[in-house]
């Protein structure tokens, strides 16, 4: 298995207060990405990266913005966190797009 | 735009077979994924299918008709362990990977 890790695992904010969530990989991976994951809407991508300052947008990538300044580690920052922000957060890392292997998950609370 | 369509859930018996559809529109299209989700956790990758026709792993088999847009993932043998929700990816030019909303399926006794 890759070696994917987030940090937090669980946060809970306040709306309007800025939060960023951390993806460390120790594979090497070229692309990372960020999904979040709501009843009824599966996986949607919000940001992901080619490599290291590379980034692109994804479906739902408003109020959302990346960083990647190094290869083991991808960071997703909440601007503003809104309601509408709570939930799952997941992380991947693959060499190709189609073989991605996930981190355990970051659950987001905004109250 | 681009769009993925598999059922909400299915049930079948422990030692049956299942079939999951999946039918997708998008532009730039390489290839269909499988992934496997259980409560919640870590999705984690069965399959995928670049070209035509039947590709097979152990009980799990996919299949993908690019023609058609249409893709499958075949389970046999059904196992209790195999009840978990499962996701069609289509993977896109640029890196991207978009997912279907997912497939719950239930193995009963």
């Amino acid at each position: 298995d890759a070696g994917i890790t987030q940090s937090p695992r669980h946060k809970v904010t306040e709306t309007g207060t800025p939060v960023t969530l951390r993806c460390h990989q120790t594979e090497n991976h070229r692309y990372m990405y960020w999904y979040r994951q709501d009843p009824g809407h599966g996986l949607r991508l919000i940001h992901y990266s080619y490599g290291v300052k590379d980034t692109d947008k994804g479906e739902v990538s408003d109020g959302y913005s990346v960083s990647r300044s190094k290869t083991e580690d991808f960071l997703l920052t909440l601007e503003s966190a809104t309601s509408s922000q709570t939930s799952v957060y997941f992380c991947a890392t693959g060499e190709t797009s189609y073989e991605q292997y996930f981190g355990p998950g970051t659950r987001l609370t905004v109250t | 735009g681009q769009s993925l369509e598999q059922p909400s859930e299915v049930t079948a018996v422990e030692g049956a077979i299942v079939q999951i559809n999946c039918t997708y529109q998008t532009s730039g299209f390489y290839g269909l994924s499988w992934y496997q989700q259980h409560d919640g956790g870590a999705p984690t990758f069965l399959s995928y299918n670049a070209l035509d026709g039947l590709e097979e792993t152990g009980r799990f088999s996919s299949f993908l008709s690019r023609s058609d847009s249409y893709g499958y993932l075949l389970l046999q043998e059904l196992q209790m362990k195999d009840s978990a929700s499962y996701f069609c990816a289509v993977s896109r030019q640029g890196g991207k990977l978009i997912f279907g909303q997912g497939t719950e399926l239930s193995v009963k006794p």
